[in-house]
């Protein structure tokens, strides 16, 4: 079937190695981020989201980190599974005056997890 | 299942002629987003609905796209007199109320255009 990301920076890894993927984000006033995991021929899934009062957060075997001077967020994966591979998308909250949201995302990054 | 529910999965079309998309939501959720994907780059926002009122649509929903959500609950998205730039997948995503929730995306309708 047709795969999402044909043309996406990618990140190679070992299977149970750690792994870091990597966001810059555009707009100073946002204030709520979500990363989201898209499989080949399905929707974006939900994996963790953080606000901004807080430079980490901790999920299960996934930990995202807020860097809002440089405007960048990271997320890593520790022991990375081959049921990990996918496209990582970065997305960032634009507020709406009425008080709700859209989301912008990055450009995303494939991860090839190899035996 | 309680995702995040689209049909069809897939539409192929001739140029010109017009097709309708179906989102349901998760049942409890307020707030309804259609976004739209081509290969290769993060979905693209489209229209939000609060209930049944149409609160946002982007400036790339030209006149030819039309979205509604008539009971606040499932949303249709119709787009006429299809052209060839309109392949894409169209994704849909749901939230609750308050401030900042996550959306939660269906797998989306693939839309190709002969």
């Amino acid at each position: 079937g047709e795969s999402v990301g044909l043309h996406l920076p990618t990140l190679s890894v070992q299977e149970g190695d750690n792994s870091i993927i990597n966001c810059a984000y555009s707009n100073s006033a946002s204030d709520y981020f979500i990363w989201y995991k898209q499989e080949s021929g399905k929707g974006p899934q939900f994996i963790i989201d953080i606000r901004s009062n807080m430079d980490k957060r901790q999920g299960q075997r996934v930990t995202v980190l807020l860097n809002k001077t440089v405007k960048h967020l990271s997320l890593q994966i520790a022991a990375t599974q081959p049921g990990d591979s996918a496209v990582y998308f970065c997305a960032e909250i634009s507020m709406f005056s009425g008080g709700y949201n859209k989301l912008i995302f990055g450009a995303g990054t494939r991860l090839a997890v190899h035996p | 299942d309680t995702g995040v529910s689209q049909n069809p999965r897939h539409k192929i079309t001739k140029r010109g002629q017009n097709v309708t998309f179906r989102c349901d939501p998760i049942s409890e959720h307020n707030r309804l987003y259609w976004y739209r994907q081509t290969l290769g780059q993060g979905p693209e926002f489209l229209t939000y609905f609060q209930n049944e009122a149409q609160l946002e649509k982007s400036r790339l929903l030209s006149d030819r796209f039309s979205a509604e959500r008539p009971k606040g609950s499932f949303s249709t998205l119709e787009i006429q007199r299809t052209e060839q730039g309109d392949s894409a997948m169209y994704l849909c995503a749901s939230s609750s109320l308050g401030g900042n929730q996550p959306q939660h995306f269906g797998d989306g309708t693939r839309l190709s255009i002969l």
